[in-house]
């Protein structure tokens, strides 16, 4: 079936270091399946972080990036150098735009970033 | 001005209660979801619609009604709240068109059911 999983947390970095979250999909039912990460801040709702939509190209905001590579099944998410804001809960997930155009989430990954 | 409101945003519930979660969206957008979240556990779709007046099951319907009175407004219906409903529930709603299945979240509301 169609799935996702991503790096377990909680993750814990200090403020500058570089951050890699790891996100492989299986799209099985989905034929042009789209990538996204979504972040939780505290007390928030999910917040779109970025989305590709077409194997090969990469996504960016907020300093973040992801590559939608559809030979290794991933769409991890890095970032060179983290700021204590950027502490979340950060989700992966794949896209059908047909049908029910549902999203499918990973279990996300909390990130803690220490001043 | 948030697009995708819930209300309450925390609820206390009695096991064998009925609770309502309901969900207004200013997106104008067809498609509208209710999904769970639980401790280590991504989100997971309860119910979602397409059309007012219509309402379809996601993975995890059990235990779960939904109603679309209006292309605006979905509500979640828990007839007899049970233990293992305490999550937090998100709203989210899509335009559905395009070659993207963006959607857009609510704030999410915490159920606890004693």
């Amino acid at each position: 079936g169609d799935s996702v999983t991503q790096t377990e947390g909680p993750v814990t970095v200090s403020e500058s270091e570089s951050l890699i979250i790891n996100c492989t999909y299986s799209a099985t039912s989905i034929a042009y399946p789209n990538l996204f990460w979504y972040v939780r801040y505290p007390g928030e709702g999910l917040q779109l972080l970025l989305k590709v939509i077409t194997a090969g190209q990469k996504g960016s905001s907020r300093g973040f990036e992801a590559t939608y590579n559809k030979e290794t099944t991933s769409f991890h998410l890095q970032k060179a150098s983290v700021q204590e804001s950027d502490s979340a809960v950060y989700y992966c997930a794949l896209g059908d735009p047909s049908g029910s155009w549902q999203l499918i989430f990973g279990s996300g990954t909390q990130l803690t970033v220490m001043p | 001005e948030a697009a995708v409101t819930q209300s309450p945003r925390s609820k206390v519930a009695v096991t064998g209660g009925k609770v309502t979660l309901s969900c207004h969206q200013t997106n104008n957008h067809d498609y509208m979801y209710w999904y769970r979240q639980d401790t280590g556990h991504g989100l997971r779709l309860i119910h979602y619609s397409y059309v007012a007046d219509s309402t379809e099951k996601g993975d995890i319907p059990d235990g779960y009604k939904a109603s679309r009175p209006s292309q605006e407004n979905f509500s979640l219906i828990l007839e007899l709240a049970s233990l293992s409903q305490t999550a937090v529930y998100f709203c989210a709603s899509s335009p559905a068109r395009g070659d993207y299945a963006e959607q857009f979240f609510g704030p999410g509301t915490r159920l606890t059911v004693l």
